[in-house]
C-alpha cells in the first residue's frame, strides 16, 4: 500500500533557529513529492516538489527540502524560522507512476514558532 | 493572476438534502481535482478530471456524490442526501497539465456543515 507518514503532530521551534519537519513515504515506481502549507481557514499552498535530479530541493519563502531515497524521506527544511511560518504542513507523494494525479496527504503537521 | 476559487464559502444544510458545490480552476488549466478535508480522515483525494480522458472517480465514498466538469473548464460536485458524516472542507485544485507530476493549485475550499 503507497503511504506517507508525518511523525511528529506538532514541531516547536524558537524564531531564528532552524527547523525540520518529517516526512517518510512507501510509494511503488519513481517517487514525485510535494510540500503545502495550510495556514488557518485558507487552502493549500505549494512550496516546493521532488521530480528528479538534485537530492536538495529549494522552494517558496526559503523552505528546502531533502530527498533520500534510500531513507524513504523528504523532510522540510528552514534554516532560520520566522513566527509567520506557524502553519499546517502536509507532505504528499502522488500516487503510483505519477500519472494518477492523486495526491496522498499525511495528517499534517503543525509547525508553531514563538518570538 | 486569479487563481482557483470556489463557491460557496461556507454551507449549513440540512441532513437529507442536496447540495451542489463550484470550482472555477485558472483559466488554462487542463486538470481539476476535488479533494475532502476533514477532522477524521484528513485529507482525502474524490475525483480528477484529466482533460478529455474519463474522470477518475475512485476516491468518490459513496454513490451520493458525483461530479461533472463543464466545457473544460467550471466544475460542480454534487452531493445528494447529505449526512452528518459529510461535514467536512472540499478542496478544489487544478494543474496546467494532466498527468505526470504536476503542481496542483489549490482553492480556498467550501466549508460544509451538515445538521
Amino acid at each position: 500500500a503507497q503511504s506517507v507518514a508525518q511523525p511528529e503532530d506538532q514541531v516547536n521551534v524558537a524564531e531564528g533557529n532552524p527547523l525540520t519537519v518529517k516526512c517518510t513515504y512507501s510509494v511503488s515506481g519513481n517517487p514525485y513529492l510535494f510540500w503545502y502549507v495550510q495556514y488557518p481557514n485558507r487552502g493549500l499552498q505549494f512550496l516546493l516538489k521532488y521530480i528528479t535530479g538534485d537530492n536538495l530541493v529549494k522552494g517558496s519563502y526559503g523552505f528546502e527540502a531533502e530527498f533520500n531515497k534510500s531513507q524513504t524521506s523528504f523532510h522540510l527544511k528552514k534554516p532560520s524560522a520566522l513566527v509567520s511560518d506557524s502553519a499546517l504542513y502536509f507532505c504528499a507523494p502522488l500516487h503510483g507512476s505519477g500519472n494518477t494525479g492523486k495526491l496522498i496527504f499525511g495528517q499534517g503537521t503543525t509547525l508553531q514558532v514563538k518570538p | 493572476g486569479a487563481g482557483v476559487s470556489q463557491s460557496p464559502s461556507n454551507k449549513v444544510t440540512e441532513k437529507g438534502k442536496d447540495v451542489e458545490l463550484r470550482c472555477d480552476p485558472i483559466s488554462g488549466h487542463t486538470a481539476l481535482y476535488w479533494y475532502r478535508q476533514s477532522l477524521g480522515q484528513g485529507l482525502e483525494f474524490l475525483i480528477y478530471f484529466q482533460g478529455n480522458s474519463a474522470p477518475d472517480k475512485s476516491g468518490l465514498p459513496s454513490d451520493r456524490f458525483s461530479a461533472e466538469r463543464t466545457g473544460g473548464s467550471v466544475s460542480t460536485l454534487t452531493i445528494q442526501r447529505t449526512q452528518q458524516e459529510d461535514s467536512a472542507v472540499y478542496l478544489c485544485a487544478s494543474s496546467l497539465l494532466a498527468g505526470g507530476p504536476e503542481t496542483q493549485y489549490f482553492g480556498p475550499g467550501t466549508r460544509l456543515l451538515v445538521l
